[in-house]
């Protein structure tokens, strides 16, 4: 049972340049998040999934893109990068939404955009 | 969406219990209160949640007075690997959207 796995850990990107932030999960949640963390600060959410074929914004969504086609995965897309989204973005999965449900947290990709 | 607020930081020595307080002012009826444990390059962790009272688990107890205005996270006799940022978070109910709003943190350092 690996949890939440995230790929890559770390990555360079330029400016402009495009990636797919890969997170899947094996507890068979229905909930999946993809939150950012800049230094010293606390997570942000960028979107959630509330099941296959179904996403939502969170609190700042701008520049990022998801799909969710099966259960397990929930890829983040960032079309064109820019230095402001140079983070640390990890991925979590729950079993239903809000207080009841514990979020469980992959080990996070860092990304430099430079 | 209620925010919290937290000190930035704390200091304390093994074996000593630790308090870290919350402060959540406009915390809504039917939010719950839940504690996340982040050591550095790790994913936050689940440490305990509540809504009002007590709650206790294997590793922390959480103290929330009847206001709910604030609430207290309990790490008793703590060690060097307890050493990590602490979140108090509110929300995730119909309210808030079931959204959780993560604060910056406490960061605990713990002395020998």
């Amino acid at each position: 049972n690996a949890g939440v796995t995230q790929t890559p850990k770390f990555r360079i990107l330029k400016i402009g340049q495009s990636m797919t932030l890969q997170c899947t999960q094996d507890m068979n949640h229905n909930y999946m998040y993809w939150y950012r963390q800049d230094p010293g600060m606390g997570l942000k959410l960028i979107y959630y999934s509330v099941g296959a074929g179904i996403t939502d914004k969170g609190e700042v969504p701008n520049g990022y893109n998801v799909s969710r086609s099966t259960t397990e995965d929930f890829p983040l897309r960032l079309e064109l990068a820019a230095p402001s989204q140079t983070s640390v973005y990890f991925c979590a999965s729950s079993y239903s939404l809000g207080y009841q449900e514990t979020q469980y947290f992959g080990p996070g990709t860092r990304l430099l955009v430079l | 969406l209620a925010k919290t607020t937290q000190p930035i930081s704390m200091d304390s020595y093994e074996g000593q219990e630790v308090n870290i307080t919350c402060s959540h002012n406009n915390i809504a009826t039917n939010d719950y209160i839940t504690w996340y444990q982040q050591f550095p390059s790790q994913g936050p962790r689940f440490i305990i949640q509540g809504y009002k009272t007590k709650v206790t688990n294997e590793v922390a107890s959480l103290f929330i007075p009847a206001d709910r205005k604030s609430s207290t996270l309990s790490l008793p006799r703590v060690s060097l690997s307890d050493t990590a940022v602490y979140y108090c978070l509110v929300g995730g109910g119909v309210d808030s959207n079931y959204q959780l709003i993560w604060g910056a943190g406490t960061k605990l350092i713990i002395k020998p």
